[in-house]
């Protein structure tokens, strides 16, 4: 089986730095996907860890840890636009199991 | 290049009936998934297509039903319809078999059951 653990809301000011946790547990691990939920809208891939590190885009960057079966978002100089949910992924069996996502308010 | 599509944004239906839902792949994309989002249980996989066969199944009641066609597009239907059927179905399509990590969703269709 597989479970995913984010929390459900994180509350951070503009201009700021946020991270938002996810530990897993799968039998099987093939790497760690993060997805951006504005209210209302599509999910949108943002990234994907296959290998333990850091992996940077732009004001996004993600990282993994397979020993910790831990991995995180962290999101740099937080704008308005931000505002919505994050989803962390895993793959198992050839389905995309998601977490139950976490809030992000970004306060002016 | 045009995202998915899904068509109808917005249905209502009674308890009792059933429902087709459409989507529309990325061109050239062959794998097509589909999930339920609800606010209890979140994102939850439905199945995956990929030319024209179901490869994965989630853990859903067989009156969650669907296909794919030749061209990639693909429905899904939801027979003798319940309260806790109304939700937000995604569908989702990728150019690689078996639900790849960067996956394009279209904007769901929106289904209340009343």
């Amino acid at each position: 089986g597989q479970s995913l653990e984010q929390p459900s809301e994180v509350t951070a000011v503009e201009g700021a730095i946020v991270q938002i946790n996810c530990t897993y547990q799968t039998s099987g691990f093939y790497g760690l996907s993060w997805y951006q939920q504005h209210d209302g809208g599509a999910p949108t891939f943002l990234s994907y860890n296959g290998l333990d590190g850091l992996e940077e885009t732009g004001r996004f960057s993600s990282f993994l840890s397979r020993s910790d079966s831990y991995g995180y978002l962290l999101l740099q100089e937080l704008q308005m636009k931000d505002s919505a949910s994050y989803f962390c992924a895993v793959l198992q069996g050839g389905k995309l199991i998601f977490g139950q996502g976490t809030e992000l308010s970004v306060k002016p | 290049k045009a995202g998915v599509t899904q068509t109808p944004r917005y249905l209502i239906k009674t308890r009792g009936q059933q429902v087709t839902l459409s989507c529309s792949p990325i061109s050239g994309h062959r794998s097509v998934s589909w999930y339920q989002q609800t606010p209890g249980q979140g994102l939850q996989f439905l199945f995956e297509y990929f030319s024209e066969t179901q490869r994965n199944k989630g853990n859903f009641p067989g009156r969650f039903s669907g296909r794919q066609f030749s061209n990639s597009r693909s429905e899904m239907n939801v027979s003798t319809l319940e309260l806790g059927d109304s939700a937000l179905y995604l569908c989702a399509s990728s150019s690689v078999a078996g639900a790849a990590w960067e996956q394009f969703f279209g904007p769901g269709t929106r289904l209340t059951v009343l």
